[in-house]
């Protein structure tokens, strides 16, 4: 199992450019999550989605959009840059909570991309 | 809202050396708590968790114990390895069926030095 992977590991982006950032996990996890790590901040939930074709709103989602449209994938978009979204940004996923007690929760962290918006 | 307050770092320590990092945590219900490690250039791994009060979670050496009445979840290790450097990360996650993630504290980076 490769776990949770992220493309593209690294990105330099001009102000006002667009892309997209790819998570895919293959565990089979209802839940996934996007979170930006900044210097002195820890981790900021941005989205999340509980399943294919549902996202929800983070602690800071402004700027951001989310796609849900596999299980296994989840595509986190910056429509129009800005050297404030210079981060890492971390895609996570766990099991549903539902589906497992909570003392298994777990999220699972995939190694990170780093975007530098100029 | 939920928060969690850790040590600010960086700590650094001399190898074998006893560690502490404090983690304190506010919350309206009763967490489930997470410490968290992240290796240079890489993504975060679960260290260790505890999810009611008094459990202790152990991993790899470290421990650390859910203590309600002073709201903590301290992470010790007896005697660190240069291979402990890293930053952890204290968090927590509200009970209930919602997927609505970790919250985080700062991290804390911890220097072993040989």
């Amino acid at each position: 199992n490769a776990g949770v992977t992220q493309t593209p590991k690294f990105r330099v982006l001009k102000t006002g450019q667009s892309m997209t950032l790819l998570c895919a996990q293959d565990m089979n996890h209802e839940y996934m999550y996007w979170y930006r790590q900044d210097p002195g901040m820890g981790l900021r939930l941005i989205h999340y989605s509980v399943g294919e074709g549902t996202t929800a709103k983070g602690e800071v989602p402004d700027g951001y959009n989310v796609s849900r449209l596999k299980k296994q994938n989840f595509l986190l978009g910056l429509e129009s840059a800005a050297p404030s979204q210079t981060s890492v940004y971390f895609c996570a996923s766990s099991y549903s909570i539902k589906a497992r007690v909570l003392e298994l929760y777990e999220q699972y962290f995939g190694p990170g991309t780093r975007l530098t918006v100029t | 809202g939920d928060s969690v307050t850790q040590m600010e770092g960086p700590v650094t320590l001399s190898e074998e050396a006893f560690l502490t990092i404090n983690c304190t945590y506010t919350a309206t219900g009763y967490p489930s708590l997470f410490w968290y490690v992240q290796y240079p250039g890489e993504g975060l791994q679960l260290l260790l968790k505890a999810t009611k009060a008094d459990d202790k979670g152990s991993n790899k050496g470290f421990e650390a114990t859910y203590r309600k009445e002073t709201t903590s979840f301290h992470l010790e290790k007896g005697s660190v390895q240069v291979s402990d450097s890293a930053v952890y990360f204290c968090a927590l996650r509200m009970g209930g069926g919602g997927a609505d993630g970790l919250t985080f504290g700062k991290g804390t980076h911890l220097i072993i030095q040989p």
